[in-house]
């Protein structure tokens, strides 16, 4: 079946600094990829998506990154502030219907 | 705007029991998926449901059911509840099939 993994489960930063979450897929077939952030007693926010036409997809102080030959996706976060403090999951949906695969997740601690 | 909502916030259960679960998607937006987020772990694909249609159902019992209702909100229900059934149960709606899905805070279902 598919996994979506993460190398890093704690990432801690300085505010201020770039923030960089791992993700590592196994689903050759996945074509869709959200990035959530997830922020301790609500659910999962959407922060941005990519499609694997794609490689790189710009947000708001955000960028997603795609590499379908290693299978890796990485969410970038420019001049991170306490606010992004929270766990970051990655999630995969292999146009099987739209049943999406999440990772474990990361927990991005930005220290002030 | 209003976002997805869901009800209730929090819920406890004895062993054996059963639950409901609801969801109002996000107006406009016809597909809700349900998800089960156990502590610590990304969340567990349950059930998507599209125009009132099952699309798709992940690795759960049959203990589990959904539907979907004609003004696309949802429930949930799970029959002979185990102790492990605890967990928050997230509601999940997009406009179409494969889309941007956006979740609602959750239900926080304990089992004792």
């Amino acid at each position: 079946g598919e996994s979506v993994g993460l190398h890093l489960p704690t990432l801690s930063v300085q505010e201020g600094d770039n923030s960089i979450i791992n993700c590592a897929y196994s689903n050759s077939a996945s074509d869709y990829f959200i990035w959530y952030k997830q922020e301790s007693g609500k659910g999962p926010q959407f922060i941005i998506d990519i499609r694997s036409n794609m490689d790189k997809r710009q947000g708001q102080r955000v960028t997603v990154l795609l590499n379908k030959t290693v299978k890796h996706l990485s969410l970038q976060i420019a001049a991170t502030q306490p606010g992004d403090s929270a766990v970051y999951f990655c999630a995969e949906n292999a146009n099987t219907g739209n049943q999406f695969y999440f990772g474990t997740g990361t927990s991005l601690t930005v220290i002030p | 705007d209003a976002g997805v909502t869901q009800s209730p916030t929090h819920l406890i259960k004895t062993r054996g029991q059963h639950v409901t679960l609801r969801c109002s998607p996000i107006s406009g937006h016809k597909s809700v998926s349900w998800y089960q987020q156990v502590l610590g772990q990304g969340p567990q694909f349950i059930f998507q449901y599209y125009e009132k249609e099952e699309r798709g159902r992940g690795n759960f019992p049959d203990r589990f059911s959904a539907r979907q209702f004609p003004n696309y909100s949802s429930e949930l229900n799970v029959n002979a509840l185990l102790l492990g059934d605890s967990a928050l149960y997230l509601c999940a709606s997009s406009t179409f099939l494969l889309d941007e899905q956006f979740f609602g805070p959750g239900t926080r279902l304990t089992v004792l």
